[in-house]
């Protein structure tokens, strides 16, 4: 399908990992991206990969990509309270656009 | 430096109103970019500029005018819009073509 797809929401206690998952369209796809939104804010940069890498770690953060099935991962380690935000993923296609899936809302239990 | 600045954070028009959002970035960026994002969506690409040339624009209406006086300055003029046209509006920049984009914290739009 022509949709970046991700999961609308997301429920965590705080102190455990959070998993966000995103399956993207464009298997030529050379840069995928992953935003974090803060109510009523921009778009944040909070980490991205190439296509030709497996994993990339950035100190809580931890993205995996399986470029086979087209599958991106964000865990978030340790989540806390300030991590409650929508996150989107995005990729770069061929044609240079960049386009971001519906984004996921992460909740953090108490 | 590393923001990318929009004014005005809120803006309120009537249909026959004429407005401008602007938006300015230091970073040297040579790609600057307005996304327009309705609530509880993602954003959705309008126009994009490279080296203050426009490259990319994804069919939008006319009553969107976009301008680019230089590789600072981003401006979207606005002219005859509809209600359906509110929404937030955000700028962003990267240092070449689909880059990493940085973006600013965007113009509130409500058309009456």
């Amino acid at each position: 399908g022509e949709d970046v797809e991700q999961s609308l929401f997301l429920s965590v206690r705080e102190g455990d990992s959070s998993v966000i998952n995103c399956t993207y369209t464009d298997s030529s796809s050379t840069y995928l991206y992953w935003y974090k939104q803060e109510p009523g804010a921009g778009l944040q940069l909070l980490t991205y990969i190439f296509s030709n890498m497996d994993m990339k770690q950035d100190q809580r953060l931890t993205v995996l990509l399986n470029k086979k099935d087209k599958h991106l991962s964000l865990r978030i380690a340790d989540t806390q309270t300030g991590d409650s935000a929508i996150y989107f993923c995005a990729e770069k296609r061929v044609d240079d656009k960049i386009i971001f899936g519906k984004g996921t809302r992460l909740h953090i239990l108490p | 430096d590393t923001e990318v600045t929009q004014t005005p954070k809120h803006l309120v028009m009537g249909m026959t109103n004429k407005k401008s959002l602007k938006c300015e970035q230091h970073m040297g960026h040579r790609a600057m970019y307005w996304y327009k994002q309705k609530a509880k969506k993602p954003p959705e690409l309008m126009f994009v500029y490279s080296y203050e040339k426009l490259s990319i624009n994804e069919s939008v209406p006319s009553r969107f005018s976009p301008e680019c006086p230089n590789s600072s300055l981003l401006n979207l003029h606005l002219h005859a819009l509809q209600p359906e046209d509110s929404a937030l509006y955000l700028c962003a920049s990267s240092q070449f073509v689909a880059g990493e984009l940085f973006f600013g914290e965007g113009s509130r739009l409500t058309v009456l």
